[in-house]
């Protein structure tokens, strides 16, 4: 009954290839958010969007690019991976009408 | 600097027991309050919020306090059951940036039979 859907779930890259993740909704949701979560840092934002083709950057946005074209799918992308960027990264959606977010079941990433 | 602040990494409490996780913020321009809990390999999910103009929300064994003077948060679960072994994120969501929210640290919470 997911809303939301992450793709891969893992994967194993090596520094410097270029990485997309996707995110995939079917709540039609205006709101979509990519964050990382790292130990010791909990969760930090990393890109969010406000409805097609608007986005904007979060706290930990360097080395990070996103495109939504569609109101469903929010692609976030490692234009070239490093090991930093090793990391577990959830999409979250929220309606323009609730505050909360429901969160996608993550993608580990790991860098090489 | 972190805006959203949990200094607990992790808490083990007896089942039956209180559960109490803290949470500090330093800015005041935050409308709401959130706490979210998370398993291994899955997403947070939503457990309850507050809103800036309260100072209580309760839920089921789930209540949370909110102290504006002292820019603190805080969960009690009540009656603590194993099964609330989980990571806790406290979040904020400031006022009028496209809802985006700041979230703490997380606690680790281990409850023991």
């Amino acid at each position: 009954d997911a809303g939301i859907t992450q793709s891969p779930r893992h994967k194993v890259t090596e520094t410097g290839t270029p990485v997309t993740l996707r995110c995939h909704q079917t709540e039609n949701h205006r709101y979509m958010y990519w964050y990382r979560q790292d130990p010791g840092h909990g969760l930090r934002l990393i890109h969010y969007s406000y409805g097609v083709k608007d986005t904007d950057k979060g706290e930990v946005s360097d080395g990070y690019s996103v495109s939504r074209s569609k109101t469903e799918d929010f692609l976030l992308t490692l234009e070239s991976a490093t090991s930093s960027q090793t990391s577990v990264y959830f999409c979250a959606i929220s309606g323009a009408s609730n505050y909360g977010y429901t969160f996608g079941s993550g993608t580990r990433l790991t860098v090489v | 600097d972190q805006q959203v602040k949990q200094n607990s990494p992790s808490l083990s409490v007896q089942e039956g027991r209180i559960s109490i996780l803290n949470c500090d913020y330093t800015n005041s321009m935050f409308d709401y309050f959130l706490w979210y809990k998370k398993y291994p390999a899955e997403g947070p999910t939503f457990l309850i919020s507050i809103s800036s103009i309260k100072d209580k929300n309760e839920d089921g064994r789930f209540t949370v306090f909110l102290n504006k003077s002292a820019k603190h948060l805080s969960l009690h679960i009540v009656p603590s059951q194993p099964g609330d072994s989980a990571v806790y994120f406290c979040a904020a969501r400031p006022y009028n940036q496209g809802g985006k929210l700041i979230f703490g640290q997380g606690t680790e919470l281990s409850v023991k039979p």
